[in-house]
């Protein structure tokens, strides 16, 4: 079974700062590895995907994240923080031609003006 | 413009009174999903279909039930069964099992309270 945990339920940060979010899984298996973005009141917009290519996976919105299997993480980080980023963050895992998705609890962000 | 579509955005419902949420994809994907979300807990896997006239409970299906008639629609019926329905329903597609690295793309959801 896939699990995921997400350290910090609640992120702020200045305008212009780091954004980190961190994401660290469990797996039996080779994970796929994926964070998704929600605004207020919305559904979730995929932001990016580990497949097991390239560790390192640029995404949407200047997001990237890193798949490191050593310590069983793929935490998401964007390097100037803007309002717009502002929404709660999901990683998920699942494996290879698998339907089920897990997610973890989500990391909601608050950037400061 | 292909995408997931959910009808309608918010719901009220009474106490013992089933309700239908809807879900619509025109994206041409095999596989369907229904998840409920709560504040603090993340999504949680109600209902799956893979394929046409098929379909599968997740990890909380109890008073609640889908059918899977058309490849495009997959509507979410939440029953008097349901304890506590109050919840964020999200509907998601993606094209199907044995595609490998399954994505799944997410409707707006619906927003459903009960009175």
């Amino acid at each position: 079974a896939q699990s995921v945990t997400q350290l910090g339920s609640h992120v702020s940060v200045s305008e212009g700062a780091l954004v980190l979010l961190r994401c660290n899984y469990s797996s039996s298996v080779p994970p796929y590895l994926f964070w998704y973005v929600q605004y207020p009141n919305q559904g979730l917009q995929l932001l990016l995907k580990y497949t097991s290519a390239a560790t390192l996976v640029k995404g949407i919105n200047g997001f990237e994240a890193e798949f490191k299997k050593s310590e069983t993480s793929f935490h998401l980080t964007k390097p100037s923080a803007h309002m717009s980023d502002a929404a709660e963050y999901f990683c998920a895992v699942t494996r290879f031609n698998d339907y089920k998705l897990s997610f973890g609890a989500g990391t909601t962000v608050t950037v400061r003006a | 413009d292909g995408g997931i579509t959910q009808s309608p955005k918010y719901l009220f419902r009474k106490e013992g009174q089933n309700v239908t949420l809807s879900c619509e994809q025109n994206l041409n994907h095999d596989a369907m999903y229904w998840y409920r979300q709560d504040p603090g807990q993340g999504l949680r896997l109600i209902y799956y279909s893979q394929i046409v006239n098929d379909f599968q409970k997740g990890d909380i299906a109890e008073g609640y039930s889908v059918s899977r008639e058309k490849k495009e629609s997959f509507p979410l019926t939440v029953t008097s069964a349901q304890k506590n329905p109050t919840a964020f329903y999200l509907c998601a597609s993606s094209i199907g099992p044995g595609q490998g690295t399954d994505t799944q793309y997410f409707g707006p959801g619906t927003r459903l309270t009960v009175l």
